[in-house]
């Protein structure tokens, strides 16, 4: 079944900076989605990666995908309280799979 | 994208009773996912609950534990049987959302507690 490694496992950065949470799969990556998760709350769609190369952005957030689909980064620019949370990477568990799997999670603290 | 209303939102329980816990959609879908969240860990799905058929489980969960009803293709069902505090989670249902591109779209989740 499809493994995510996320890294680091949490992060404290303070208000302002920038920070990159990445994601690295052991199988080719049959797109790569990015959510956020507040704490006790259900998931937020951030975006979704498909193509080898690819790079999205939404706001202060960019999600990239490297040439070999096989690792994910997402990176926060200028930093905000607003931020906080969990951030967590998932892949569909194979080409003809329609089942989600995700990585242990990045928890996040931006401190004012 | 689909919207789901997952209820309850959260519950204390004692141990040995059952949870039933509700997801509806506002569209039709083909599958509906459940997830298991504990404390500090990332998501692991229990079981894809297709409309008309049993649902599939995956290693470590099994049907008697967690019965999941799907009556129809905008509501699903999980229950929590003869629970213990090993079961104080978070769970989520999901359902896989064309408009993500086959990503996911999540219920807000129930917060169980077993004392």
């Amino acid at each position: 079944s499809q493994e995510l490694e996320q890294s680091p496992q949490s992060l404290i950065v303070q208000e302002g900076k920038n920070l990159t949470i990445n994601c690295t799969s052991s199988k080719t990556l049959y797109g790569l989605y990015w959510y956020k998760q507040k704490y006790g709350e259900g998931l937020i769609f951030l975006m979704m990666l498909q193509k080898g190369g690819e790079e999205k952005s939404h706001e202060k957030i960019t999600a990239k995908l490297d040439e070999k689909k096989q690792q994910s980064s997402l990176h926060i620019t200028a930093s905000q309280p607003s931020h906080a949370g969990i951030y967590l990477c998932g892949a569909l568990n194979g080409y003809n799979n329609n089942d989600m799997r995700f990585g242990a999670g990045t928890r996040l603290t931006v401190k004012p | 994208s689909a919207v789901i209303s997952q209820k309850p939102s959260r519950d204390i329980c004692q141990r040995g009773t059952s949870l039933t816990i509700q997801c509806q959609v506002d569209s039709q879908v083909t599958m509906m996912f459940w997830y298991r969240q504990q404390p500090g860990q990332s998501l692991t799905l229990i079981a894809t609950a297709n409309q008309g058929s049993e649902a599939t489980y995956e290693s470590g969960f099994v049907i008697d534990k967690f019965p999941i009803s799907r009556p129809n293709l905008t509501f699903s069902t999980l229950t929590v049987s003869n629970m213990s505090p090993e079961d104080s989670s978070i769970y989520l249902c999901s359902v896989g959302d064309r408009g993500l591109g086959y990503g996911y779209t999540f219920g807000s989740g129930t917060r169980l507690t077993v004392v």
